[in-house]
């Protein structure tokens, strides 16, 4: 079984710049979730989707933060203007269900910003 | 916010068992315990949950205790690969679905 994808692996950019992440959760998992993980510090969950909706979006901070999941399959998050405490490591994560399943991760973006 | 305590780091010789405790003193009844580790540059890897029970899997045993406030991962004969950050979580049931929240987590060093 394949597991979670994301491209790219790696992202350098220039603050104030925009930047947008991929990911192909496993085939069939209906729920994705986008985390955050700064340099020393565990996940953070920035945003949940069942299907093609948000469920919990309540620490994505919206003013420069965006996801989407159009048909309910592959995400996109996406960054604009990205600053420079935004460089961290993007993780995106899928499972079965909502309520009782495990999360399986890909292995990330690693994004610095300059 | 997380709801475990991890040490910091931990280390252990190679061939022997590693054993990570996680202290939850304010889990709720129908909140599972739940294990995954991070080796570098990667993504978090799951291990294993569970909820009252004690549970082994081909990776690691996990202990809970009675009162369920605190969890012991046991790998059995750990090995240079088993070099990784371990996450203890308390998988949240909230309104829109399970919630995952890590904290720091225990950095294991296995020794040659």
């Amino acid at each position: 079984e394949a597991g979670v994808a994301q491209s790219p692996r790696y992202k350098i950019i220039e603050k104030r710049q925009s930047v947008a992440f991929w990911c192909n959760p496993i085939s069939g998992h209906a729920t994705l979730y986008w985390y955050q993980q700064i340099l020393g510090q565990g996940p953070k969950l920035l945003i949940q989707f069942q299907n093609n909706g948000v469920v919990d979006d309540s620490q994505l901070p919206k003013d420069r933060f965006s996801a989407e999941r159009l048909k309910g399959v592959d995400s996109t998050l996406k960054i604009q203007p990205a600053k420079l405490e935004d460089s961290a490591v993007y993780l995106c994560a899928s499972s079965l269900l909502p309520y009782t399943d495990t999360q399986y991760f890909g292995p990330g973006t690693r994004l610095t910003v300059l | 916010d997380a709801k475990t305590t991890q040490p910091p780091s931990m280390d252990c010789a190679e061939g022997r068992a590693a054993n990570l405790p996680c202290n939850h003193s304010t889990i709720s009844g129908n909140e599972y315990v739940y294990w995954y580790r991070q080796i570098h540059s990667q993504g978090p890897q799951y291990i294993i949950h569970g909820l009252k029970n004690n549970e082994t899997n081909e990776m690691a045993s996990l202990i809970i205790t009675e009162d369920r406030k605190s969890s012991t991962l046991i790998l059995p004969h750990a090995t240079l690969r088993d070099t990784a950050v371990y996450y203890c979580i308390v998988r949240v049931y909230g309104a829109t679905g399970n919630q995952f929240y890590f904290g720091t987590g225990t950095s294991l060093t296995v020794i040659p």
